[in-house]
């Protein structure tokens, strides 16, 4: 099946330094990839959408400038937290959607961001 | 608050029991989802199931959807251990490459 890989799986980082976390799609081409949140024992949220060769679309309360979003090519896209804070650890997930599918997403297997 | 809403938000079974899961959600949809999540993972896909579905089965799975009263279930039969995840439904207004509105979800513990 269709496997989307997402790195790293984990990262601890310093206030104010910046990550990025890359998110492809292995054996299939994403025009489309969701980036969700998720907080400790809570639900997905989803932050944005990230558009090969376009700009993302970002939900209502997301912040374009501290998530930065780029989706260069059909198999890649990532997603860069700047200037992190305490307040931005988070498990972070990557989905794409199956290609020719009813609307199923494939989802990475989550990124952990720790700023001390 | 656009996320739906899933009860119970754990539950503890024992194995061979069966686990209902409820979903409610608040706008209209092309189609409902349930996705599972092992501790600290991703999510992986179990069922999708179209609006104008009312029931779908897959394996040990069963999924209703009521479009009238904005609710679906999820029922897994006969559960083993290995069945303990957290669960959510997803709702998809579109369909395709349409995002996806998740439930709070509920924690499922088998106990062996």
């Amino acid at each position: 099946g269709a496997v989307v890989s997402q790195h790293p799986s984990w990262v601890i980082c310093k206030s104010g330094t910046s990550v990025k976390i890359e998110c492809r799609s292995l054996d299939f081409q994403a025009t489309t990839m969701f980036w969700y949140r998720q907080f400790p024992k809570q639900s997905l949220m989803l932050m944005a959408t990230s558009n090969e060769g376009s700009k993302a679309t970002y939900e209502q309360g997301v912040e374009k400038d501290k998530f930065l979003i780029n989706h260069a090519s059909l198999t890649l896209s990532t997603l860069t937290v700047t200037s992190a804070h305490p307040e931005d650890s988070s498990f972070y997930i990557c989905s794409a959607p199956k290609s020719g599918g009813a609307g199923e997403l494939f989802f990475g297997e989550g990124s952990r961001l720790t700023v001390l | 608050s656009q996320q739906g809403e899933e009860d119970p938000q754990a539950l503890s079974i024992q194995e061979g029991e069966n686990a209902t899961m409820n979903c409610s959600y608040k706008t209209s949809i092309n189609n409902l989802q349930w996705y599972r999540q092992n501790s600290g993972r991703g999510l992986v896909h179990l069922i999708l199931i179209r609006s104008n579905e009312r029931e779908k089965h897959s394996g040990r799975l069963r999924v209703t959807l009521d479009t009238s009263k904005k609710s679906s279930s999820l029922l897994i039969t006969a559960s083993r251990a290995a069945d303990t995840a957290s669960y959510f439904c997803a709702s998809q207004k579109g369909q395709g490459a349409q995002k996806l509105v998740f439930g709070q979800g509920t924690r499922l513990t088998i106990n062996p």
